[in-house]
């Protein structure tokens, strides 16, 4: 059975970086990719970008393209998201979840991490 | 970047009733159009890909269509454990945005 288990809550303050784990099992990781989708509280989701199992291979949104970095270790079968110089609002719940790639649906997900930023 | 737009963003229904939720989008994305419900404190779940593929596990209540760039996930006899957030994605370009969501709540 496909799980995608992430990191644990963080809290960081205004201009900190912040490093989100997703470690995936149950299916032959170098066959799909893995997107970030997160929720800021009481709103809807916003897609941040995906990466390739694959090739390492990364698209990432216009509006977070200078502070987001996504990798791969195809060793352990995790995928990590740095975001760095972060703001109050980049508060949210982020997701990970399984990228079906060539019709890029999101089948499986993790079960998000907080991330709080606050002074 | 193409727009999905979901309106209403709620709707009051009854156990037993049969409801439609739409979704439109800014530009034609072919049948690159996904679904996924919400509950509060929950990961969203895939329901529908590809427009009108259900994914697995999902009940066959749950279904999608398409006309043109307007595109309708069709729940046939709603019940208890259906009231949630419903999200449209479309997935033919990036970045693959979602829709606002349309919050199914209890008449």
């Amino acid at each position: 059975q496909v799980h995608l288990v992430q990191s644990g809550t963080e809290v960081k303050k205004p201009g900190a970086s912040v490093k989100v784990s997703c470690k995936a099992s149950g299916y032959t990781f170098t066959n799909y990719g893995i997107t970030w989708v997160r929720q800021a509280p009481g709103q809807g989701l916003e897609w941040m970008g995906w990466i390739s199992a694959y090739n390492g291979n990364t698209n990432y949104a216009q509006k977070l393209q200078d502070r987001v970095t996504m990798t791969t270790e195809t060793s352990t079968s995790t995928v990590y998201m740095e975001l760095r110089s972060l703001r109050s609002d980049d508060t949210a719940v982020y997701y990970c979840a399984r990228v079906v790639v060539g019709a890029y649906y999101f089948d499986y997900w993790g079960q998000g991490t907080l991330v709080t930023v606050s002074s | 970047d193409i727009q999905m737009t979901q309106s209403p963003s709620s709707l009051s229904a009854s156990v037993g009733d049969r409801v439609t939720i739409p979704c439109r989008a800014s530009q034609s994305i072919s049948r690159y159009l996904n679904w996924y419900q919400q509950k509060p404190g929950e990961a969203p779940k895939l329901l529908i890909y590809a427009t009108s593929n259900l994914q697995r596990g999902v009940p066959s209540r749950f279904s999608g269509s398409a006309s043109g760039t307007d595109f309708t996930l069709t729940i046939s006899s709603l019940q208890p454990e259906d009231f949630a957030t419903y999200y449209c994605q479309q997935s033919y370009s990036t970045p693959y945005t979602f829709g606002q969501g349309t919050k199914l709540e209890i008449k």
